[in-house]
């Protein structure tokens, strides 16, 4: 099985309960925010994507926050359900440089039956 | 769906072979990238390409070479391969600006 997931931190929720994911980023440059979720054996999938001009954006059952004070992100998964059970990543890129995406190092989300 | 396929999903290679490692996508865009992702360390940069021929090295590119002769193809190459090259190998594209990448769907590479 994938065993990237090994040594990342672990969120375990309820099924049902909200779920809310953290990333500390690094470039105050930065501009522009993805969140990916990875299931095991698969390639990194996009969820949900916020720009440096706004503060908050959702989507279906997803709600990215963004505090550029503190460069920190947030995911927020509303009423969790099994298949939201995968790693999440978060990534920064810069409009000012050559677009390259840097990830973080990831978070497992585990949802309990 | 925009589509970015890589040739192998797991590949067994020997030390001291060259190894070629294919990505394509569909969607003409513009920017292509190479990540290595292992437990803890998450995706580092390899290499990425903003059109074709065009290349830059991204923060661990020691051991590999890139080559990108068409737009929809980019290709990694690990000249010699070491067993520490045994990793997970992502391809992704992007239109570039503010907008997502797009990734395959991995090729697990195990160099014995």
């Amino acid at each position: 099985g994938e065993s990237v997931g090994l040594h990342l931190p672990t969120l375990s929720v309820q099924e049902g309960d909200n779920s809310i994911i953290n990333c500390a980023y690094s470039n105050s440059a930065s501009d522009y925010f993805i969140w990916y979720k990875q299931e095991s054996g698969k390639g990194p999938q996009f969820i949900i994507d916020i720009r440096s001009n706004m503060d908050k954006r959702q989507g279906q059952r997803v709600t990215v926050l963004l505090n550029k004070t503190v460069k920190h992100l947030s995911l927020q998964i509303a009423a969790t359900q099994p298949g939201d059970s995968a790693v999440y990543f978060c990534a920064e890129s810069s409009t000012s440089g050559t677009y390259k995406y840097i990830f973080g190092t990831g978070t497992r989300l585990k949802v309990l039956a | 769906d925009v589509k970015v396929t890589q040739s192998s999903r797991y590949l067994v290679k020997r030390t001291g072979e060259k190894v070629f490692l294919e990505c394509v996508q569909d969607m003409d865009h513009e920017n292509m990238f190479w990540y290595r992702q292992d437990p803890g360390l998450g995706l580092r940069l390899i290499y990425f390409s903003y059109d074709v021929k065009m290349k830059e090295k991204g923060d661990i590119p020691e051991g590999y070479s890139v080559s990108r002769e068409k737009k929809e193809r980019f290709s990694l190459i690990l000249e010699s391969a070491s067993t520490n090259q045994t990793s997970m190998y992502l391809c992704a594209s992007s239109f570039g600006g503010l907008t997502e990448a797009f990734f395959g769907q991995g090729t697990r590479l195990t160099v014995v």
